[in-house]
């Protein structure tokens, strides 16, 4: 199984927006609605930031949404802050004998 | 509080063995599956596998069946994730997490360094 795809790094200035995709197939992305993003700082563990394609867990802010458009999943933060630079990962569910699948990851950095 | 606690970070040698633990408390650990997670020195995240702690039903991700055995002790609420015959190639941070359709929350996780 590959690992879902995401750009390697994006970047934007605060108080901007921006959108990282996540590109599957129709064996996960495309075939369930369980598309999760989770936030990682340097050194610490992964966070959850969105659930079940556009789901926001208690906690997380509402700058943060997600979407998806047949085998591709997408993130984004509005209203970028300095807080918001870290590594972002993609997760989609691919079957029972698969399991699931990360994305690559996506380094944001806010300029 | 739901909350997952790692076991300390371990140093060991080409084909030793080795068994590290997750131990869940603020919910009904046999209620949910846990996953384990493998990140690699700079690199992504990779879905290992999963245990249901109610049952011990256990399923692995096609890359790690055969690697390793995920288990787990609901007694003590502790799910563990081991090796029999470790090789430099598995150093890395392993993370544990409960899995409700997401991995929520997420263990601390636990560094494994494995080096002649």
């Amino acid at each position: 199984q590959s690992a879902l795809t995401q750009p390697a790094s994006v970047s934007g200035s605060p108080g901007q927006s921006i959108t990282i995709s996540c590109t599957g197939t129709s064996s996960d992305v495309g075939g369930y609605n369980y598309v999760s993003w989770y936030q990682q700082h340097p050194g610490k563990a992964p966070k959850l930031m969105i659930y079940d394609v556009s789901k926001r867990p208690s906690g997380v802010s509402n700058r943060f949404s997600g979407s998806k458009s047949g085998n591709t999943a997408s993130l984004t933060i509005s209203g970028l802050q300095a807080e918001d630079e870290a590594d972002y990962y993609c997760c989609s569910y691919a079957g029972s004998s698969t399991l699931g699948v990360f994305g690559g990851g996506t380094k944001l950095t806010v300029l | 509080e739901v909350q997952l606690v790692q076991s300390g970070a371990e140093v060991k040698k080409p084909g030793e063995s080795l068994k590290i633990s997750c131990k869940g408390s603020g919910y009904s650990f046999t209620s949910y599956w846990i996953g384990w997670v493998r990140q690699m020195p700079g690199k992504g995240l990779e879905w290992m596998g999963i245990i249901y702690p109610g049952d011990s039903d256990t399923r692995y991700s096609p890359s790690f069946q055969g690697q390793v055995t995920i288990s787990a002790d609901k007694s003590i609420s502790t799910a563990y994730l081991q090796w029999s015959s470790l090789k430099a190639s598995d150093t890395a941070m392993y993370y544990c997490a409960r899995i409700t359709g997401w991995f929520d929350p997420w263990g601390q996780g636990t560094l494994v360094t494995v080096s002649s």
